[in-house]
């Protein structure tokens, strides 16, 4: 495609469930970031895949997020025990990871998650 | 992260001039951005700056940045209603690092 595409759009959930966000970045794109963005507040960063590694994973909230990219492209965030409190649109986005200027950052449209 | 402030509102008038400014605390910024957020869209890059500019022009945007009172702003010419949007103030170190976003100021323009 030829942006970044995340899936589901929106998701509703249950206190304590397991839920699976997913996200496609740009082909070619080696870096992904994830981002989780709350009511009334801008992006903040969660973690960052440089290929199949997480290069910084500072972002996490505590142990029951969880992300991964086997195959350097597609990622998935992973939230056990969903809480009220994870509710907010995750953000997905890649860049090409170059050397040189702004190394651009391009966001997906978002998943709205909705915990109950 | 470091602070990132922003105003939460702006409105002006079709025709007019629009500024939204931002300061920032973290003095290792090496790239400063403006980004753009519709309903329904994603967030838009809509241009950065290096810390060692001062001032970037482009079409109708231009972004002035002092880098002694850590205080970026963001000027739209001939501000249109299809402009009405939350802009988001970003900092990072550079490639590969993470974006560091204000809370967003709601810019509402008016016919």
């Amino acid at each position: 495609g030829a942006g970044v595409s995340q899936t589901p759009s929106n998701k509703v959930t249950e206190k304590g469930k397991y839920v699976e966000l997913r996200c496609d970045p740009i082909s070619g794109h080696t870096a992904l970031y994830w981002y989780r963005q709350s009511l009334g507040q801008g992006p903040e960063f969660l973690i960052y895949f440089q290929g199949t590694g997480a290069a910084d994973d500072s972002g996490l909230p505590n142990d029951r997020f969880f992300a991964v990219r086997p195959e350097g492209s597609v990622s998935t965030l992973k939230i056990q025990r969903t809480e009220r409190g994870d509710s907010a649109v995750y953000l997905c986005a890649s860049s090409s990871r170059g050397t040189t200027g702004s190394d651009e950052q391009f966001f997906g449209p978002g998943t709205r998650l909705t915990v109950l | 992260g470091e602070d990132v402030e922003q105003s939460l509102f702006l409105s002006v008038r079709e025709g007019d001039s629009s500024v939204i400014n931002c300061t920032y605390t973290d003095s290792s910024s090496t790239y400063l951005y403006w980004y753009k957020q519709e309903p329904g869209a994603g967030l838009q890059l809509l241009t950065y700056i290096f810390s060692n500019m001062d001032m970037k022009q482009d079409q109708r945007l231009t972004v002035l940045l002092n880098k002694k009172d850590k205080h970026l702003s963001l000027r739209i010419a001939d501000t249109q209603t299809g402009d009405s949007a939350i802009y988001f103030c970003a900092e990072s170190m550079g490639p590969g690092y993470a974006l560091n976003f204000g809370k967003g100021t709601s810019l509402l323009v008016t016919p």
